[in-house]
């Protein structure tokens, strides 16, 4: 079947813009996982969604970010008033269940924020 | 406390040379489970192995092996007769039963030159 989708690939956007990042999970999983990867950098946890549960945000940076679930399958990452350190790799992944399942991974959206 | 230690930050061996990537962790809970991802050039992560806590048999896929060692909270990752396709960065991570949060090392870049 089909893998994690996320687009956009690519997105530059002027400080102060509003950005959406969207996620397509692997149907049946339960978990959604959204992670930010700076240039060299290792993997850095934002949000996690399991099923109808609420989401732990403990990882957003700041209050300008934010994530939903849409119907338990479609995410939507949003990062209100963009700031130059937000220019990252944003990955999204699922996987089947939480913990005990290996997560599969998108192909990221790259965003640089001038 | 759950910790991931990746100690290698690069490695380079030529074509045809053994290269084992150490991961190193640390986990109060007797239950939990460990992964390996690569992460091509290309940058999407691709899953490569679990193992659970009470698993400690070493497997070995192709040219790939990984050995899981308790005593010394170790799950190494040897690459056997590297090739330049092998070149990528490798991410080990830790995920503990009851939590949903992974823990992912640092990565170690691994250069493979022909």
């Amino acid at each position: 079947g089909a893998g994690v989708s996320q687009s956009p690939s690519n997105k530059v956007t002027e400080k102060g813009k509003d950005v959406e990042l969207r996620c397509d999970p692997i149907s049946g999983h339960t978990a959604l996982y959204w992670y930010r990867q700076s240039l060299g950098q290792g993997l850095e946890f934002l949000i996690y969604f399991q099923g109808n549960s609420a989401p732990d945000k403990s990882g957003l940076p700041s209050d300008r970010f934010s994530a939903e679930r849409t119907g338990g399958s479609v995410s939507t990452l949003t990062i209100q008033r963009t700031q130059q350190e937000d220019s990252a790799v944003y990955l999204c992944a699922s996987s089947f269940d939480s913990y005990s399942y290996e997560q599969y991974f998108g192909p990221g959206t790259r965003l640089t924020v001038t | 406390a759950q910790k991931v230690t990746q100690a290698q930050t690069e490695i380079s061996v030529v074509e045809k040379e053994d290269v084992t990537l150490d991961c190193v962790y640390e986990t109060r809970d007797t239950t939990y489970y460990l992964f390996w991802y690569k992460q091509p050039p290309s940058g999407e992560l691709v899953f490569l192995i679990r193992r659970n806590s009470f698993d400690e048999q070493n497997e070995i896929s192709g040219r790939y092996s990984w050995n899981f060692q308790k005593s010394t909270s170790s799950f190494n990752f040897t690459i056997t007769a590297s090739q330049v396709v092998d070149s990528a960065v490798y991410f080990c991570a830790l995920s503990e039963a009851g939590t949903y949060k992974y823990i992912f090392g640092t990565g170690t870049r691994l250069k493979v030159l022909a």
